[in-house]
């Protein structure tokens, strides 16, 4: 039973250029969150998406940042018109069902540089 | 406010030595709380969680913590580290209601001399 996966590993990026960011969820998982981790910092929510719905966004930048889970396929993090601040890992996890006490699984991370 | 305090950024123990990492929260509502372990360039992997049950709970790799209501502290603890938990740990909070927001602390990043 294969993890959550994430694509590609490593990202880089000019300034300006357009970051896309894949995630699929562990096999039976219909709930992924997004998080970021910014250099010596811990992992800090970004959104929480169900297939084709957006649940929770508090956590994502109101500008330039968007998520999606389509009916099919991965769960897509975009960030649009990168800036040096971008520059972090983002991690995706997977849940079967939504609830504070329900065990999120992470994948490895999408380590973005932005030059 | 939902928070997570993580007291040391940097525990350094030797091979065989017990091992204690701190974390204390703070939630309005019933808490639940996990513990995550990274290793280096690598993903999250849960290690124990605690959802309201027994106080006393046990992880993988001879890992287990204590949930202690009344100091608000969910302590990481094992009692002989290997060079192999040298990695960076989270304690994590979340409660009812928030939809599986985890709140992470900053972390803590253990080192084991031989």
């Amino acid at each position: 039973n294969a993890g959550v996966m994430q694509n590609p590993r490593h990202l880089v990026r000019r300034r300006g250029q357009e970051a896309r960011l894949r995630c699929s969820p562990m096999k039976g998982h219909s709930h992924v969150y997004w998080y970021r981790q910014l250099p010596e910092e811990g992992l800090k929510f970004m959104v929480y998406l169900q297939k084709e719905n957006i649940i929770d966004e508090s956590g994502m930048p109101k500008e330039r940042f968007s998520a999606e889970f389509p009916k099919e396929g991965p769960s897509i993090l975009r960030i649009q018109q990168v800036v040096r601040g971008d520059s972090a890992a983002y991690f995706c996890a997977s849940s079967t069902i939504a609830g504070e006490s329900d065990t999120q699984y992470f994948g490895p991370g999408t380590r973005l540089t932005v030059l | 406010a939902q928070s997570v305090t993580q007291l040391d950024s940097h525990v350094s123990v030797s091979e065989g030595t017990p091992v204690l990492l701190r974390c204390n929260y703070s939630s309005s509502y019933s808490p639940s709380l996990f513990w995550y372990v990274q290793h280096p360039n690598k993903g999250l992997q849960l290690l124990l969680k605690y959802t309201s049950a027994a106080t006393l709970v046990k992880g993988i790799n001879g890992f287990e913590a204590e949930f202690k209501k009344s100091e608000t502290s969910f302590h990481l603890t094992k009692p002989s580290a290997h060079m192999s938990d040298a990695a960076e740990y989270f304690c994590v909070v979340s409660w009812v209601g928030s939809q599986g927001n985890l709140i992470f602390g900053k972390g803590t990043k253990l080192s084991v001399k031989p």
